[in-house]
């Protein structure tokens, strides 16, 4: 049963456009949201993290999202960098010991 | 500043061989945590821990052993290793104090054949 769901494996667009990147998840005990970004043969990096008391958290190019009553969060880019291609991961916070529930990750890439 | 360093890279294994996963962190972070990554999927919670000498099971704890003698390190053991735990583990930590994010090594990638 996951928990933490990111329906698209894939996504493309070009330079200078908005990436969106969708998140769902169903336990209500998550209490902060993170973005990971990952490229290949490394670990993955923090990139942007948002607190379920909150619906927005804007970092520079990127926007996390909050849904609370959807269950949803979502990670827009603007504009979309060529070096943004990587897969994305979201994650839920849970537990004292913070423990993370990862989605499967979306693959973006951006295209000059 | 290494972070989190993973130990090692790469190895490939027999099946019922055994070996240790090191991890290690240069940030005074209390809490770590041990993922496996496999492909199509989002990294899991083997186990973790939450300070030196204590640790707890993850989502996917069986057929895995995990020590944290020191703060610094935390070590994954796999005791007598089967096909089915090929796949790519990385180490994480955190600092336990208000919403903290997670710190990841690179990674190990393991292969038991």
């Amino acid at each position: 049963d996951q928990q933490v769901k990111q329906n698209s494996p894939s996504l493309s667009v070009q330079e200078g456009r908005i990436s969106i990147l969708n998140c769902d998840y169903t336990n209500s005990m998550f209490d902060y949201f993170l973005w990971y970004k990952k490229y290949p043969a490394e670990g993955p990096t923090f990139l942007i993290s948002i607190s379920s008391i909150k619906d927005k958290n804007e970092d520079g190019r990127f926007t996390v999202f909050l849904n609370k009553s959807a269950k949803h969060l979502s990670l827009h880019i603007v504009p979309s960098q060529p070096g943004d291609s990587a897969v994305y991961f979201c994650a839920a916070s849970w537990g004292s010991a913070r423990q993370l529930t990862f989605g499967s990750g979306t693959q973006l890439t951006v295209l000059p | 500043n290494a972070g989190v360093t993973q130990t090692p890279k790469f190895r490939v294994l027999k099946t019922g061989q055994s070996m240790t996963l090191l991890c290690a962190q240069d940030m005074n972070h209390e809490y770590m945590y041990w993922y496996r990554q496999d492909p199509g999927m989002g990294l899991r919670l083997i186990h973790y821990s939450v300070g030196e000498g204590t640790t707890a099971k993850g989502e996917v704890p069986d057929g895995y052993n995990v020590s944290r003698l020191k703060k610094q390190n935390f070590l994954l053991g796999l005791e007598s290793a089967a096909p089915s735990q090929t796949s790519v583990y990385f180490c994480a930590s955190t600092h336990p104090r208000g919403n903290q994010p997670q710190h990841f090594g690179d990674g190990t990638r393991l292969s038991i054949l």
